[in-house]
Protein backbone atom coordinates (compact mmCIF):
# COMPACT_ATOMS: atom_id res chain seq x y z
CA UNK A 1 0.00 0.00 0.00
CA UNK A 2 1.07 3.59 -0.61
CA UNK A 3 2.15 5.10 2.45
CA UNK A 4 2.55 9.03 3.23
CA UNK A 5 4.70 10.96 4.95
CA UNK A 6 3.83 14.79 6.62
CA UNK A 7 6.05 16.61 9.00
CA UNK A 8 4.65 16.76 12.38
CA UNK A 9 4.02 20.46 12.54
CA UNK A 10 4.35 24.13 10.89
CA UNK A 11 4.15 27.75 11.77
CA UNK A 12 2.43 29.99 9.23
CA UNK A 13 2.68 33.88 10.01
CA UNK A 14 -1.33 35.13 8.93
CA UNK A 15 -1.90 36.30 5.34
CA UNK A 16 1.06 34.30 4.28
CA UNK A 17 0.97 30.98 2.32
CA UNK A 18 0.77 28.11 3.81
CA UNK A 19 2.48 25.02 2.07
CA UNK A 20 2.02 21.65 3.56
CA UNK A 21 4.50 18.90 2.22
CA UNK A 22 3.30 15.13 1.76
CA UNK A 23 5.67 12.39 0.26
CA UNK A 24 3.79 9.33 -1.35
CA UNK A 25 6.95 7.85 -3.23
CA UNK A 26 5.15 4.38 -3.59
CA UNK A 27 1.94 6.35 -5.14
CA UNK A 28 0.57 4.10 -7.98
CA UNK A 29 -0.69 5.27 -11.35
CA UNK A 30 -4.41 5.61 -9.82
CA UNK A 31 -4.19 6.25 -6.48
CA UNK A 32 -5.57 9.87 -5.53
CA UNK A 33 -4.32 12.00 -3.24
CA UNK A 34 -6.79 13.83 -0.55
CA UNK A 35 -6.48 16.75 1.45
CA UNK A 36 -8.47 16.42 4.56
CA UNK A 37 -7.95 19.04 7.80
CA UNK A 38 -9.20 18.59 11.85
CA UNK A 39 -9.66 21.98 13.37
CA UNK A 40 -9.63 20.86 17.58
CA UNK A 41 -12.28 18.95 18.89
CA UNK A 42 -14.23 19.33 15.43
CA UNK A 43 -15.05 16.67 12.56
CA UNK A 44 -12.78 16.01 9.88
CA UNK A 45 -12.89 18.37 6.85
CA UNK A 46 -12.35 17.74 2.91
CA UNK A 47 -10.18 20.02 1.34
CA UNK A 48 -8.85 18.83 -2.35
CA UNK A 49 -8.17 15.93 -3.87
CA UNK A 50 -6.26 14.99 -7.32
CA UNK A 51 -4.87 12.08 -9.77
CA UNK A 52 -2.06 13.70 -11.21
CA UNK A 53 -3.23 17.30 -12.68
CA UNK A 54 -2.70 20.74 -10.01
CA UNK A 55 -6.12 21.68 -8.65
CA UNK A 56 -7.15 24.42 -7.42
CA UNK A 57 -10.70 24.99 -5.04
CA UNK A 58 -11.50 27.81 -3.25
CA UNK A 59 -10.08 27.02 -0.46
CA UNK A 60 -6.66 25.81 -1.16
CA UNK A 61 -4.68 24.33 -4.35
CA UNK A 62 -2.92 21.10 -4.48
CA UNK A 63 0.23 20.88 -6.48
CA UNK A 64 0.98 17.50 -7.56
CA UNK A 65 5.01 16.79 -8.82
CA UNK A 66 5.35 15.34 -12.47
CA UNK A 67 6.58 11.82 -11.17
CA UNK A 68 3.75 11.78 -8.47
CA UNK A 69 5.70 11.11 -5.36
CA UNK A 70 5.10 13.93 -3.65
CA UNK A 71 2.51 16.91 -3.07
CA UNK A 72 1.78 20.57 -1.92
CA UNK A 73 -0.91 21.59 -0.17
CA UNK A 74 -1.35 25.21 -0.50
CA UNK A 75 -3.57 28.13 1.55
CA UNK A 76 -2.59 30.84 -0.06
CA UNK A 77 -3.74 33.24 2.62
CA UNK A 78 -3.47 31.34 5.92
CA UNK A 79 -6.11 33.06 8.60
CA UNK A 80 -5.89 31.96 12.60
CA UNK A 81 -8.88 30.14 11.74
CA UNK A 82 -6.95 27.53 9.53
CA UNK A 83 -5.18 26.34 12.32
CA UNK A 84 -5.82 22.63 12.03
CA UNK A 85 -4.26 18.85 11.94
CA UNK A 86 -3.90 18.65 8.00
CA UNK A 87 -4.02 14.89 6.81
CA UNK A 88 -2.60 13.95 3.35
CA UNK A 89 -4.33 10.55 2.46
CA UNK A 90 -3.61 8.38 -0.65
CA UNK A 91 -7.23 6.28 -2.09
CA UNK A 92 -5.65 2.96 -2.88
CA UNK A 93 -8.41 1.21 -5.62
CA UNK A 94 -7.84 -2.23 -5.73
CA UNK A 95 -10.51 -4.31 -7.60
CA UNK A 96 -12.98 -1.60 -7.40
CA UNK A 97 -12.16 -1.00 -4.28
CA UNK A 98 -11.16 1.58 -2.26
CA UNK A 99 -8.70 1.97 1.09
CA UNK A 100 -7.32 5.37 2.60
CA UNK A 101 -4.42 5.17 3.61
CA UNK A 102 -3.75 8.36 5.87
CA UNK A 103 -0.63 9.95 6.84
CA UNK A 104 0.32 10.99 10.80
CA UNK A 105 -0.69 14.91 9.59
CA UNK A 106 0.79 17.86 9.96
CA UNK A 107 -0.39 20.25 12.87
CA UNK A 108 -0.47 23.66 11.08
CA UNK A 109 -0.13 26.86 13.64
CA UNK A 110 -1.50 29.90 12.13
CA UNK A 111 0.54 33.14 14.04
CA UNK A 112 -0.86 36.20 14.04
CA UNK B 1 -32.85 16.75 7.24
CA UNK B 2 -31.27 15.19 9.80
CA UNK B 3 -26.94 14.49 9.84
CA UNK B 4 -24.86 11.35 10.25
CA UNK B 5 -25.98 10.08 14.05
CA UNK B 6 -24.17 7.82 16.20
CA UNK B 7 -24.42 5.43 19.74
CA UNK B 8 -23.45 5.51 22.19
CA UNK B 9 -21.48 9.22 22.45
CA UNK B 10 -20.09 8.01 25.07
CA UNK B 11 -19.01 4.11 26.29
CA UNK B 12 -16.69 3.23 29.44
CA UNK B 13 -16.12 -0.69 29.12
CA UNK B 14 -13.86 -3.07 31.27
CA UNK B 15 -11.05 -4.81 29.38
CA UNK B 16 -12.41 -7.70 28.22
CA UNK B 17 -16.01 -6.72 27.29
CA UNK B 18 -17.46 -6.65 23.52
CA UNK B 19 -19.22 -3.21 22.71
CA UNK B 20 -21.48 -2.19 20.18
CA UNK B 21 -21.22 0.94 18.13
CA UNK B 22 -24.01 2.01 16.01
CA UNK B 23 -23.98 4.12 13.20
CA UNK B 24 -27.37 5.85 11.45
CA UNK B 25 -26.21 7.14 8.46
CA UNK B 26 -28.43 10.04 6.13
CA UNK B 27 -31.00 8.56 4.24
CA UNK B 28 -30.39 7.95 1.17
CA UNK B 29 -26.90 7.34 1.44
CA UNK B 30 -25.23 4.09 -0.02
CA UNK B 31 -21.48 4.38 1.20
CA UNK B 32 -20.57 4.34 5.05
CA UNK B 33 -17.58 4.45 6.28
CA UNK B 34 -15.70 4.32 10.24
CA UNK B 35 -12.57 5.99 10.90
CA UNK B 36 -10.93 5.18 14.87
CA UNK B 37 -8.85 8.74 16.05
CA UNK B 38 -6.82 7.18 19.15
CA UNK B 39 -6.07 9.70 21.81
CA UNK B 40 -3.81 12.52 20.33
CA UNK B 41 -3.09 10.27 17.32
CA UNK B 42 -4.35 11.08 13.78
CA UNK B 43 -7.14 9.67 11.99
CA UNK B 44 -7.30 5.79 10.92
CA UNK B 45 -9.66 4.72 8.02
CA UNK B 46 -10.88 1.73 9.40
CA UNK B 47 -13.82 -0.05 6.82
CA UNK B 48 -16.03 1.32 4.17
CA UNK B 49 -19.40 -0.33 2.98
CA UNK B 50 -21.25 0.15 -0.31
CA UNK B 51 -24.72 -0.94 0.03
CA UNK B 52 -24.34 -3.72 2.65
CA UNK B 53 -21.30 -5.03 1.37
CA UNK B 54 -17.66 -4.13 2.71
CA UNK B 55 -15.25 -5.20 0.13
CA UNK B 56 -12.05 -4.54 2.27
CA UNK B 57 -11.93 -5.16 5.78
CA UNK B 58 -7.88 -5.25 5.95
CA UNK B 59 -8.45 -2.01 7.63
CA UNK B 60 -9.89 -3.68 10.97
CA UNK B 61 -6.79 -3.52 13.61
CA UNK B 62 -7.30 -7.04 14.57
CA UNK B 63 -9.79 -9.94 14.44
CA UNK B 64 -11.41 -8.74 17.07
CA UNK B 65 -13.09 -6.33 15.14
CA UNK B 66 -16.23 -6.81 13.03
CA UNK B 67 -18.56 -4.83 11.72
CA UNK B 68 -21.99 -4.98 9.16
CA UNK B 69 -24.44 -2.97 7.55
CA UNK B 70 -28.15 -4.24 7.30
CA UNK B 71 -30.80 -2.88 4.95
CA UNK B 72 -28.11 -0.58 3.11
CA UNK B 73 -28.69 1.62 6.61
CA UNK B 74 -27.54 1.13 10.39
CA UNK B 75 -23.85 -0.34 10.90
CA UNK B 76 -22.27 -1.58 13.58
CA UNK B 77 -18.83 -1.63 14.71
CA UNK B 78 -18.52 -4.72 16.95
CA UNK B 79 -14.99 -4.95 19.10
CA UNK B 80 -14.47 -7.89 20.76
CA UNK B 81 -12.70 -8.89 24.07
CA UNK B 82 -11.76 -5.16 24.37
CA UNK B 83 -8.47 -4.16 25.01
CA UNK B 84 -7.07 -0.79 26.39
CA UNK B 85 -5.98 0.24 22.81
CA UNK B 86 -9.42 0.13 21.48
CA UNK B 87 -10.00 3.31 23.45
CA UNK B 88 -10.28 6.10 20.88
CA UNK B 89 -12.87 7.92 19.49
CA UNK B 90 -14.90 6.15 16.34
CA UNK B 91 -16.47 8.03 13.80
CA UNK B 92 -18.91 7.12 10.96
CA UNK B 93 -19.84 8.84 7.92
CA UNK B 94 -21.81 8.46 5.18
CA UNK B 95 -21.98 9.72 1.46
CA UNK B 96 -24.00 9.30 -1.67
CA UNK B 97 -21.82 6.49 -2.85
CA UNK B 98 -18.43 5.27 -2.39
CA UNK B 99 -17.02 7.10 -5.01
CA UNK B 100 -17.74 10.37 -3.90
CA UNK B 101 -15.65 10.11 -0.29
CA UNK B 102 -15.24 13.65 -0.62
CA UNK B 103 -18.79 14.48 0.33
CA UNK B 104 -19.02 12.27 3.27
CA UNK B 105 -20.53 13.71 5.92
CA UNK B 106 -19.67 12.90 9.72
CA UNK B 107 -21.23 11.74 12.68
CA UNK B 108 -20.28 13.27 16.26
CA UNK B 109 -18.10 9.98 17.06
CA UNK B 110 -18.18 7.62 19.64
CA UNK B 111 -15.90 8.44 22.42
CA UNK B 112 -14.52 4.82 23.85
CA UNK B 113 -12.92 4.16 26.87
CA UNK B 114 -11.82 0.86 28.31
CA UNK B 115 -10.47 0.55 31.79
Amino acid sequence: DAKTTQPPSMDCAEGRAANLPCNHSTISGNEYVYWYRQIHSQGPQYIIHGLKNNETNEMASLIITEDRKSSTLILPHATLRDTAVYYCIVRVTTSGTYKYIFGTGTRLKVLA
Amino acid sequence: GAGVSQSPSNKVTEKGKDVELRCDPISGHTALYWYRQSLGQGLEFLIYFQGNSAPDKSGLPSDRFSAERTGGSVSTLTIQRTQQEDSAVYLCASSLDSGRWETQYFGPGTRLLVL
